[in-house]
């Protein structure tokens, strides 16, 4: 069965540090996809990355960071000297190759305070 | 602009009411997602749809409905029967299902009292 786990409900850092969202998952496919996904205060989800389980690298996109690890089943993400519009919910997904819905993790709320 | 919008932002219904509320995309995406989300939790997968005329209960279907009669509209009803249906409803569309993300329109905050 899947699963995906996101064990920090909240976090609350100072503008400019550095911050790591946890994503665990579970998936007894070989092939699957991940996802980020951010909530701001307005509600609508917005897309921030997609992984497949063939590409383990590493990818960068601006303050943006995402570590993927294959052998821990994470893919966590990494906000760079954060600013107070990284706060948001942000949401760690997951989807089975052939599989028909996306599974969830419950979200962490991301607090940066000026 | 290509995008999904939801209709209305907020809305409001006396209990025993059923109610409609509205999605539409133009990305020409041939799948669609009704959530249900709750303060302080992640989404729940209320129904889907991966083709026109054809839609899939999804975890918490019971109370709800839904129609796919035209690719770029999935309208979801709150009926009686869904027993506690106050929450924030969020509408998705993707390419197609599993593998694609999936884009969201900007939600209806129901409430019912």
């Amino acid at each position: 069965a899947q699963k995906v786990t996101q064990a920090q409900t909240e976090i609350s850092v100072v503008e400019k540090e550095d911050v790591t969202l946890d994503c665990v998952y579970e998936t007894r496919d070989t092939t699957y996809y991940l996802f980020w996904y951010k909530q701001p205060p307005s509600g609508e989800l917005v897309f921030l990355i997609r992984r497949n389980s063939f590409d383990e690298q590493n990818e960068i996109s601006g303050r943006y960071s995402w570590n993927f690890q294959k052998s821990t089943s994470s893919f966590n993400f990494t906000i760079t000297a954060s600013q107070v519009v990284d706060s948001a919910v942000y949401f760690c997904a997951l989807s089975e190759a052939g599989g028909f819905k996306t599974i969830f993790g419950a979200g962490t709320r991301l607090f940066v305070k000026a | 602009d290509g995008g999904i919008t939801q209709s209305p932002k907020y809305l409001f219904r006396k209990e025993g009411q059923n109610v409609t509320l509205s999605c539409e995309q133009n990305l020409n995406h041939d799948a669609m997602y009704w959530y249900r989300q709750d303060p302080g939790q992640g989404l729940r997968l209320i129904y889907y749809s991966h083709i026109v005329n054809d839609f899939q209960k999804g975890d918490i279907a019971e109370g709800y409905s839904v129609s796919r009669e035209k690719k770029e509209s999935f309208p979801l009803t709150v009926t009686s029967a869904q027993k506690n249906p106050t929450a924030f409803y969020l509408c998705a569309s993707s390419k197609k299902v599993d593998s694609y993300e999936q884009y969201f329109g900007p939600g209806t905050r129901l409430t019912v009292t």
